[in-house]
């Protein structure tokens, strides 16, 4: 079975500062992977995607993200954070025949100082 | 294009009192449907997912159960209410774009 890990619990990071999440996952093959963003109070909205193909991928919001195979990693990055970015993070993986379930990480929580 | 709705936005329960949370789906056929919840400063655990009408997988056992009587409805039911329930539930579906979900606004239920 898969499984996904956010290394980082809580990450504070000051406006306009460069921003990295980290996710690695645990999968056999290359697994689908995804990055959501929570605010708070809400649903989980998609922020980008990787399939296949180019290893970096562009999602909304400015938000990149990098597959890395060797490292089984899939880090989220943004160049210049915003005070509206601060959120919750998930990364999750969905691989197998499994009814299309994805597996989801315990999440990073942003905070963005002034 | 896709609409997913989820009602009530809040709910405070008693313990012991029954439960019925509505999830629906449009602009989409056929979906596959998840339940979630999220307990204070957690990550999401997956209760439930169907993949069509009336078939209902449980992931783990506990207090609630699932319904999916019509092809965009999902309904999260649970006879008696307890304390531990309290959470936010997240419904999601999923359609022909392999593993990625789209989740409804969430309802935050509070059991007393």
């Amino acid at each position: 079975a898969q499984s996904v890990t956010q290394p980082d619990i809580h990450i504070t990071v000051s406006e306009g500062a460069s921003l990295e999440l980290r996710c690695n996952y645990s999968y056999g093959a290359t697994p689908y992977l995804f990055w959501y963003v929570q605010s708070p109070g809400q649903g989980l909205q998609l922020l980008l995607k990787y399939f296949s193909g180019d290893t970096l991928v562009q999602g909304i919001k400015g938000f990149e993200a990098e597959f890395k195979r060797s490292q089984s990693s899939f880090n989220l990055r943004k160049p210049s954070v915003h005070w509206s970015d601060a959120a919750e993070y998930f990364c999750a993986v969905g691989a197998g025949t499994n009814a299309g379930k994805s597996t989801f990480g315990d999440g990073t929580t942003l905070t963005v100082k002034p | 294009s896709q609409t997913i709705h989820q009602w009530p936005a809040t709910l405070v329960q008693p313990v012991g009192s029954p439960l019925s949370l509505e999830c629906t789906v449009e602009g989409t056929s056929n979906p596959n449907l998840y339940w979630y919840r999220q307990a204070a400063g957690r990550g999401l655990q997956l209760l439930f997912y169907s993949v069509g009408i009336g078939q209902i997988s449980s992931e783990v056992p506990q207090n609630l159960s699932a319904s999916r009587p019509q092809d965009r409805q999902f309904i999260l039911s649970s006879k008696k209410l307890l304390l531990s329930d309290s959470g936010f539930y997240l419904c999601a579906w999923k359609g022909d774009s392999a593993y990625e979900q789209y989740f409804g606004p969430g309802t935050r239920l509070t059991v007393t």
